[in-house]
């Protein structure tokens, strides 16, 4: 079965950016009919979707995030990336990876989840 | 961007039905899909579409919506759907997604 798995640094520092992994285990990040989404969710607080990117290359991004958010998707290591610059103490968060996926009548839900990855901004 | 409405908490007696319902104005025009978040868990999608369940999710789960209103009911509910449920839709733009402010469920 298809397993989501984020990773990177636990800390970032006020200013910097904010880098994060998600390897897709068990399937393609390469097949169709999937968007791979970033989502996260400050401590105590409800869910934000931060953006996605499908395995072609086109990117949505939240608007209150788009100036400074990038995802990219890299096939070879069946893995898509989250950054996000200039970070601060409202960045922190537990950080989701998602596979946005539709049905053959064109509805669209986020059906897996990582486990998530807590990223404090702090100095 | 659009947003999605829902009451903070509710309440219900072990084996009764409860609503959960979500406004917002895209939902004239997009489904919704459900989450239930356990605490310090990733969330699960339990509805999506006009009443679809993915596999292994109770079918004391079910969805629906009427204009600008969302709503995920359970039926039967039990100690373990005690959690917190999220909606999520796009916006109207059709662009972006939004996440529902989220309802605490308390099974009496």
């Amino acid at each position: 079965q298809v397993q989501l798995q984020e990773s990177g640094p636990g800390l970032v520092k006020p200013s910097e950016t904010l880098s994060l992994t998600c390897t897709v285990s068990g399937g393609s990040v390469s097949s169709g009919h999937y968007y791979w989404s970033w989502i996260r969710q400050p401590p105590g607080k409800g869910l934000e979707w931060i953006g996605y990117m499908s395995y072609s290359g086109s990117t949505k991004y939240n608007p209150s995030l788009k100036s400074r958010v990038t995802i990219s998707v890299d096939t070879s290591k069946n893995q898509f990336s989250l950054k996000l610059s200039s970070v601060t103490a409202a960045d922190t968060a537990v950080y989701y990876c998602a596979r946005l996926s539709v049905d053959t009548t064109m509805v669209w839900y986020f059906d897996l989840w990582g486990r998530g990855t807590l990223v404090t901004v702090s100095s | 961007s659009s947003e999605l409405t829902q009451d903070p908490a509710v309440s219900v007696a072990l084996g009764q039905t409860v609503r959960i319902t979500c406004q917002g104005d895209s939902l004239r025009n997009y489904y919704a899909s459900w989450y239930q978040q356990k605490p310090g868990q990733a969330p699960v999608l339990v509805i999506y579409g006009k009443n679809n369940r993915p596999s292994g999710i109770p079918d004391r789960f079910s969805g629906s919506s009427s204009g600008n209103t969302a709503s995920l009911t359970i039926t039967g509910a039990q100690a373990e759907d005690e959690a917190d449920y999220y909606c999520n839709s796009r916006d109207n733009s059709g662009d972006h997604y939004v996440f529902g402010t989220g309802t605490k469920v308390t099974v009496l």
